[in-house]
């Protein structure tokens, strides 16, 4: 089974300049994440949809960051203009349902993460 | 608020050593899970663990949750070069996942 894609790998742009990344999830997964990674730290949910609908967007910067789900499968992630700050690795994660409140862990709440999209703000 | 510490933040050892990472927070949570993240990639699930005083075992991993559900812990016996990772632990709340900043290890030949 495919994993969840993402691209570009790496990427470096100047400040103020408009970027975009790509998530391919697992076929299947009605539930995608995209998070952000700052060096040192654990990612931080930026937002989730659950097919092309949006579930939690609160700790998006709505003000610089987009995401769309079109047709409820790939997803793209936009930053413009980037700030200095941005600088980070940016994960996306897919699921096959939302997890429940409770959390059992059920295969059905597994998140899969990519492998990330690295970004540096010159 | 939903914070989560992790400690130690770094750990280096030599192949064969045992080691312990935690994970501790003020509040009580329902549920926790622990993930791998190797450099370059993404966060890997290795277990979640729900009930107070549960202990989970995945081969020489040992999960524990805490009695009172506000820490939990990672026992690694017999530390091998392929363990060396970020090690993650994270909580569900309202709605989302809040991730620590883990402990970042590296286990020498």
């Amino acid at each position: 089974e495919a994993g969840v894609a993402q691209s570009p790998r790496y990427k470096i742009i100047e400040k103020r300049q408009s970027v975009a990344f790509w998530c391919n999830p697992i076929s299947g997964h009605a539930t995608l994440y995209w998070y952000q990674q700052i060096l040192g730290q654990g990612p931080k949910l930026l937002i989730q949809f659950q097919n092309n609908g949006v579930v939690d967007d609160s700790q998006l910067p709505k003000d610089r960051f987009s995401a769309e789900r079109l047709k409820g499968v790939d997803s793209t992630l936009k930053i413009q203009p980037a700030k200095l700050e941005d600088s980070a690795v940016y994960l996306c994660a897919s699921s096959l349902g939302p997890p429940h409140p409770g959390l059992a862990g059920g295969p059905r709440e597994t998140q899969y993460f990519g492998p990330g999209t690295r970004l540096l703000v010159l | 608020t939903q914070l989560l510490e992790q400690s130690p933040q770094f750990l280096s050892i030599q192949e064969g050593e045992n080691l312990t990472v935690y994970c501790n927070s003020s509040s009580v949570f329902s549920s926790l899970q622990w993930y791998r993240q190797e450099p370059g990639e993404g966060p890997v699930l290795l277990v979640t663990v729900v009930t107070g005083g549960e202990v989970k075992k995945l081969k020489r991993l040992t999960f524990q949750f805490g009695d009172a559900r506000k820490d939990s812990s990672l026992h690694i016996t017999a530390a091998q070069t392929g363990d060396t990772g970020l090690y993650l632990c994270a909580r569900y709340n309202f709605n989302k996942f809040y991730f620590g900043s883990g402990t970042k290890l590296n286990v020498k030949p």
